[in-house]
């Protein structure tokens, strides 16, 4: 059981340039959430999704993109970084039932964009 | 738009002494959640609260909620170094969808 899985762990961007990152878990929770972490501003809410073949925007969705086409996956895109977006970008899961949203948190990707 | 925000923002405290962290938010919602974060490392879910005047504690950590205050406490409770770490607290508005998080509070416990 591993819980939630993201990948890469790193990656250096060009501004302009594009990329996905993955989020797996292996926990069958409907719920799925991307943040972003930056120095002294918590973790924004980019995008979630409650199910299979849902999205939803969060508090900071512009210029990122969203797919979950299977329940285990929730993908997050960059369709043309900007240095603004360097950050660390976490994922989290949560099962959603009883209404109790205790969310499992990956290990974090750390993307810079220069 | 919900504000949340945690105060101090950083602490410094001596082992054994014991000291709170508090969250205030800025709507209604009757569900808060505490994580921790150490250095470079991901976020641990610590507490669930659920209700007005819920109480959770796990061994020197104390965690309850004021729905009306609109207040959550952390209460340290003869800290120790392993504490050393970010308390996140968050809010999320009663659908499980949007959730907001406070800025953290740094806490360095000192031997």
């Amino acid at each position: 059981n591993a819980g939630v899985t993201q990948t890469p762990k790193f990656r250096v961007l060009k501004t302009g340039q594009s990329m996905t990152l993955l989020c797996a878990q292996d926990m069958n929770h409907e719920y799925m959430y991307w943040y972003r972490q930056d120095p002294g501003m918590g973790l924004r809410l980019i995008h979630y999704s409650v199910g299979e073949g849902t999205t939803a925007k969060g508090e900071v969705p512009d210029g990122y993109n969203v797919s979950r086409l299977k329940k285990q996956n929730f993908l997050l895109g960059l369709e043309s970084a900007a240095p603004s977006q360097t950050s660390v970008y976490f994922c989290a899961s949560s099962t959603g039932q009883g209404f109790r949203y205790e969310q499992y948190f990956g290990p974090g990707t750390r993307l810079t964009v220069t | 738009e919900l504000k949340v925000e945690q105060n101090p923002l950083f602490l410094s405290m001596q082992e054994g002494k014991n000291y709170t962290i508090y969250c205030n938010y800025s709507t209604t919602s009757d569900r808060l959640y505490w994580y921790r974060q150490d250095p470079g490392k991901s976020l641990e879910s610590l507490f669930v609260l659920l209700s007005n005047g819920a109480v959770k504690q796990e061994g020197r950590l104390m965690a309850s909620l004021d729905t009306k205050a609109r207040l959550s406490t952390l209460h340290i409770t003869a800290a120790v170094h392993d504490l050393s770490a970010t308390y996140f607290c968050a809010v999320d508005l009663n659908t499980g969808n949007q959730f907001y998080f406070g800025t953290g509070t740094s806490l360095t416990v000192i031997p």
